[in-house]
């Protein structure tokens, strides 16, 4: 089992929909991480997180520390946000990141 | 500021040759990583550097070597490159505990 899942694997949603898209974590860990991968390949930074809440224009994430679980919300969807969003973990243990396996948004106009 | 560089954006090697894959960051960064991405395994740490001189195996090292020759530059070296090294690297740096920045990949074949 991945010490850090995502859930969904795939989502299709409408444009302006409310996108949420689910973190899951069974260890201790220092710092969360959102990550957006574009079909091109490029990877960006969205959010790292070590509690509360954080908002970037359209999009916020959050985590529950107690609860080991962070979400990724995307207000008013666009296509745009089409891509693969990748939830990330630095480990308490060892320091190391531990990446989850992505979850493909689609946004269709 | 460039960021995140590497070189070569794509390779195709033979079994058993050799090669080196170069990243560079010009954002003062301590820590410097190694990573690969294959389709459903999502990506997954080779090496990290925590800082110039130090080097430390991640996930999935066997098969790679790594030298941080300086604080900007972290190289990554197959010696005999393997069918299942086939995958795309990507470099990232960042301060310990900060955001990430990743260089663009490097895809690579091994035939």
């Amino acid at each position: 089992k991945n010490e850090v899942e995502q859930s969904p694997q795939n989502l299709t949603a409408q444009e302006g929909e409310f996108i949420t898209i689910n973190c899951s974590y069974s260890v201790g860990i220092s710092a969360l991480h959102w990550l957006q991968q574009h079909p091109g390949g490029g990877i960006v930074s969205l959010f790292m997180l070590s509690s509360g809440k954080k908002k970037h224009g359209r999009l916020i994430a959050t985590i529950n520390i107690q609860e080991k679980h962070s979400s990724l919300h995307i207000t008013a969807s666009h296509p745009r946000d089409s891509a693969v969003y990748i939830c990330a973990a630095n480990m308490n243990r060892d320091d190391k990141i531990i990446f989850g396996k992505g979850t493909r948004l689609h946004i269709l106009p | 500021n460039a960021g995140v560089t590497q070189t070569p954006k794509f390779q195709v090697l033979k079994t058993g040759q050799s090669m080196t894959l170069q990243c560079a960051q010009d954002m003062n960064h301590n820590s410097m990583y190694w990573y690969r991405q294959d389709p459903g395994m999502g990506l997954r740490l080779i090496y990290y550097s925590a800082s110039e001189g130090t080097t430390d195996k991640g996930e999935v090292p066997n098969g790679y070597n790594v030298s941080r020759l300086n604080k900007r530059e972290f190289s990554l070296r197959l010696e005999s490159a393997a069918p299942s090294q086939t995958s795309v690297y990507f470099c990232a740096s960042s301060e310990r505990h900060f955001t990430q920045y990743f260089g663009p990949g490097t895809r690579l074949t091994v035939l």
